[in-house]
């Protein structure tokens, strides 16, 4: 079966560096997404790795290894609205996206 | 418009009545999707679209119809509400499926309570 793994939660300190892992098994891979899922808001695009290594966008990174079916998303100088869930997605060879089921990342003063 | 609407906002039903959930998107594109979003899962698709007129069964489809009229509106019905559809259901469009990036835009979301 298709399986996208990552933690339930995490706990970070304002001004800090936190990391999000994700690991994945799928039926083919067309590219990995990350999403973020602020409290009772639909997701939003964050960005799309398909190639290995790592892809910088501002305060956010996201790193991604093919061959160890593996993502992680970088996030620095964490700031209070960063709280939100974090959804890692795979697109397989179908082109269907396969979800996984978010961490929540919490911020603290 | 501006994006991806979804219509009602939040809905409560009785068990065995019939609902469709509207999506409208402006974006003109060609793939649209439907999601049931539940505490502790992922997202889970239950039906989709390459474009108009086409649709095809996600992941959880039972229970759930969809249509593509038109390229703008993919509405999902429920025939009969059962507890079990009780969740946040979000319409998502994209470019294109099967190429690109494929990057999936989201509306806000319907809460739905089947009692």
């Amino acid at each position: 079966g298709q399986n996208i793994d990552q933690p339930t939660e995490m706990t970070a300190t304002e001004g800090a560096i936190v990391q999000i892992n994700c690991t994945y098994q799928t039926s083919g891979f067309n590219g990995l997404f990350w999403y973020q899922q602020h409290a009772g808001e639909a997701p939003t695009f964050l960005s799309y790795n398909v190639l290995d290594g790592l892809e910088e966008k501002g305060r956010f990174s996201s790193f991604l290894s093919r061959s160890k079916g593996y993502s992680y998303l970088l996030l620095k100088e964490l700031q209070m609205k960063d709280s939100a869930s974090y959804l890692c997605a795979v697109l397989d060879s179908n082109y269907q996206l396969i979800w996984g089921a978010g961490t929540k990342l919490i911020i603290k003063p | 418009i501006a994006g991806i609407t979804q219509a009602p906002t939040s809905q409560i039903l009785a068990a065995g009545r019939r609902m469709t959930l509207r999506c409208t998107q402006d974006m003109r594109h060609n793939a649209m999707y439907w999601y049931r979003q539940d505490l502790g899962l992922g997202l889970r698709l239950i039906h989709y679209s390459n474009t108009a007129g086409t649709t095809g069964k996600g992941e959880v489809p039972d229970g759930y119809s969809v249509s593509r009229a038109n390229t703008d509106d993919f509405p999902l019905t429920l025939a009969s509400a059962v507890p079990s559809q009780t969740s946040v259901y979000f319409c998502a469009s994209s470019d294109s499926r099967g190429a690109g990036t494929d990057t999936q835009y989201f509306g806000p979301g319907t809460r739905l309570t089947v009692l």
